[in-house]
């Protein structure tokens, strides 16, 4: 079974410019969520989505915004870029919303915003 | 909300040391803990987790116990190698809820 696919790996952007990012979750796992890794913040949550709905959100400001589409695939996006959102994004998906499902990530897409 | 509190590093052992990082948490209710291992230009893998208090999760030589009453789950390996090395990131989730990270701890393995 494939893992979770994360396109692209790489992306060098400049301040102000708009940025998004694709997440191909395991087959036949309906749950995606993302984090934002920074060697001085760690690991945030950023969103999770089920089933094309957010279901939680966190402490980010409204320039990050995601989506999920019907097939589970799931995108987020980060406008007006500023320096601190260099970091490297993380997707992980998940069959269910149980309690013992963990989370599959993906290798990430490292942003670099100059 | 969810915290979790993670040994520093960064930790430096010889291979065939003993291993131990430590991780206690704070949560409400009865969350989920896990271990994810994160190596040298990948994404974070899950490596053990366990579900329920006095759970044992293990891998790949790697265990930590569920302990409910000192709210930790420390990772503990008997013999480390090379390969071992990587930032090692306790967690505590409940379902799909947002899982809440440790700041990670480098361990480093020397032959």
């Amino acid at each position: 079974k494939a893992g979770v696919t994360q396109t692209p790996r790489y992306l060098i952007k400049t301040r102000g410019q708009q940025v998004t990012l694709s997440c191909s979750p395991i087959s036949g796992h309906r749950s995606v969520s993302w984090y934002q890794q920074t060697p001085g913040q760690g690991l945030q949550f950023l969103f999770e989505y089920f089933s094309e709905t957010q279901r939680n959100k966190g402490n980010f400001p409204g320039r990050f915004s995601g989506r999920q589409f019907s097939n589970s695939r799931s995108e987020m996006n980060v406008s007006t870029l500023e320096l601190g959102d260099s970091a490297l994004y993380l997707c992980a998906s998940s069959p269910d919303t149980s309690k013992n499902s963990p989370q599959y990530f993906g290798a990430g897409t490292r942003l670099s915003v100059l | 909300g969810n915290s979790v509190t993670q040994m520093e590093g960064p930790v430096t052992l010889s291979e065939e040391a003993f291993l131990t990082i430590n991780c206690t948490y704070t949560a409400t209710g009865y969350p989920s803990l896990f271990w994810y291992v994160q190596y040298p230009g990948e994404g974070l893998q899950l490596l053990l987790k366990a579900t329920k208090a006095d759970d044992k999760g293990s891998n790949k030589g790697f265990e930590a116990t569920y302990r409910k009453e000192t709210t930790s789950f420390h990772l503990e390996k008997g013999s480390v190698q090379v390969s071992d090395s990587a930032v090692y990131f306790c967690a505590v989730g409940f379902g799909n809820e947002k899982l809440t990270f440790g700041t990670g701890t480098r361990l480093t393995i020397i032959p």
